[in-house]
């Protein structure tokens, strides 16, 4: 069956140093997956994107990188701040269309120690 | 403020009652969901509606009804709720293939 998957649960930082947050997929038909940011009482917040038929995309201090050969994911966040503290999920969608869903990994909570 | 918005925020409730959450999207989304977050903080999907018409149905039990009056708007209905129900209920849109938002979710404790 489909699966998302999160290597870790917890990741503790430094404030300046990157964080990197893998997870591994299962569905090798995945063709699109999401990574979001969620802070405490607060909804799922999109952070960045990845179609299939990248291997990498850059946002503004994040990174997603997209290996399809081992079915992993992972986000990368530069010079992490405090504000990053957070629950972070990756998400896949199996199929496009209207009857599309995302499945998400367990979260991982990240600690930016100052 | 364009948005995914949920009421109520926080649901407390007795076993055996009847609840609603009411979702609404200004952002012009076809598709609209309801998701589960559990206390480990897993997040699964309930029920999709394209257009009004039911897409996902992911084996929930039938006291869980979605009715959806019109594109923008996506309400659960939960009847002879149970304390297994305690959970955060997030509703989200899409439109198209991509860009799924979230709304700030309901935390609904039953006791």
């Amino acid at each position: 069956g489909e699966s998302v998957g999160l290597h870790l649960p917890t990741l503790s930082v430094q404030e300046g140093d990157n964080s990197i947050i893998n997870c591994a997929y299962s569905n090798s038909a995945s063709d699109y997956f999401i990574w979001y940011k969620q802070e405490s009482g607060k909804g799922p917040q999109f952070i960045i994107d990845i179609r299939s038929n990248m291997d990498k995309r850059q946002g503004q201090r994040v990174t997603v990188l997209l290996n399809k050969t081992v079915k992993h994911l992972s986000l990368q966040i530069a010079a992490t701040q405090p504000g990053d503290s957070a629950v972070y999920f990756c998400a896949e969608r199996g199929r496009a269309g209207a009857n599309s869903k995302l499945t998400f990994g367990k979260g991982i909570t990240l600690s930016v120690r100052p | 403020d364009t948005a995914v918005s949920q009421t109520p925020k926080y649901l407390v409730t007795q076993m055996g009652n009847d609840k609603s959450i009411k979702c609404e999207q200004n952002l012009g989304h076809d598709t609209m969901y309801w998701y589960k977050q559990d206390s480990k903080k897993f997040l699964k999907i309930m029920f999709s509606y394209n257009n009004k018409e039911l897409i996902i149905n992911e084996t929930v039990p039938n006291r869980f009804s979605p009715k959806s009056p019109d594109k923008a708007h996506l309400n659960l209905h939960i009847n002879s709720l149970e304390l297994g129900d305690s959970a955060v209920y997030f509703c989200a849109s899409t439109r198209g293939a991509y860009g799924y938002t979230f709304g700030s979710g309901t935390r609904l404790t039953v006791v």
